[in-house]
């Protein structure tokens, strides 16, 4: 049973628009939000996180929208860029649990210049 | 080193032969977790260690699958008798403690053939 459910499978955005990514989770016992960024061939790396405490997060060119009620986040990245084609995976875990990630099934993002 | 180091980056074994895959995590990361990515999907869960105790193996899919972590720092996942539904990236993460970023290792490829 997949306990964080990702959409799109793949996204295409042009040069300077919004790469959207959705996920949706049903333990309401997950407290930590991470995306991850993989480049192929590379191990996934930390993009931005955040905890149920807030419903937003942003860094840089990256936000994450978290709505609690609706058990649902997701990554925006503003004003896409070539280099940001990789492939996104969202995850949650719980604290009790020692931090075991569960991943979402990933996003293969291509920005077209 | 500076980050998560694995070896060897790709494997091949042929079918039935045991494998065995070794993981340097941060110095001073008490957590460390391994992880199953088959192609074109996202990590699973294998199993967990704080220190060198290993406190969940849930996700080992097989009692072909072993992993230790004797003196808390290095750690081997040993695969017996390989399959070809064994072939996948193996991911290694370590982190300093619970719901703390993880850090991803490149992974090792390994091929049944």
């Amino acid at each position: 049973q997949q306990q964080v459910k990702q959409s799109p499978q793949s996204l295409i955005v042009q040069k300077g628009g919004i790469s959207i990514i959705n996920c949706a989770y049903e333990n309401t016992a997950f407290d930590y939000f991470p995306w991850y960024q993989q480049f192929p061939g590379k191990g996934p790396a930390l993009l931005i996180a955040i905890r149920p405490d807030v419903s937003e997060k942003k860094e840089g060119r990256f936000t994450i929208s978290f709505n609690k009620s609706a058990k649902q986040f997701s990554l925006h990245i503003m004003d896409s860029q070539p280099g940001d084609s990789a492939t996104y995976f969202c995850a949650a875990s719980m604290t009790y649990t020692g931090n075991q990630f569960y991943f979402g099934t990933g996003t293969s993002l291509t920005v077209i210049p | 080193g500076a980050g998560v180091s694995q070896s060897p980056r790709y494997k091949v074994a042929k079918r039935g032969q045991d494998v065995a895959l070794r993981c340097d995590p941060i110095s001073g990361h008490v957590s460390l977790f391994w992880y199953q990515q088959a192609l074109g999907q996202g990590p699973e869960f294998l199993t967990y260690f704080q220190n060198e105790a290993q406190l969940d193996k849930s996700g080992l899919p097989s009692d072909r699958f072993f992993a230790e972590r004797p003196e808390g720092s290095v750690s081997t996942l040993k695969i017996q008798r390989t399959q070809q539904e064994d072939s996948a990236v193996y991911l290694c993460a370590s982190s300093s403690g619970s719901n703390t970023e993880a850090f991803f290792g490149q992974g090792t490829r390994l091929t049944v053939v």
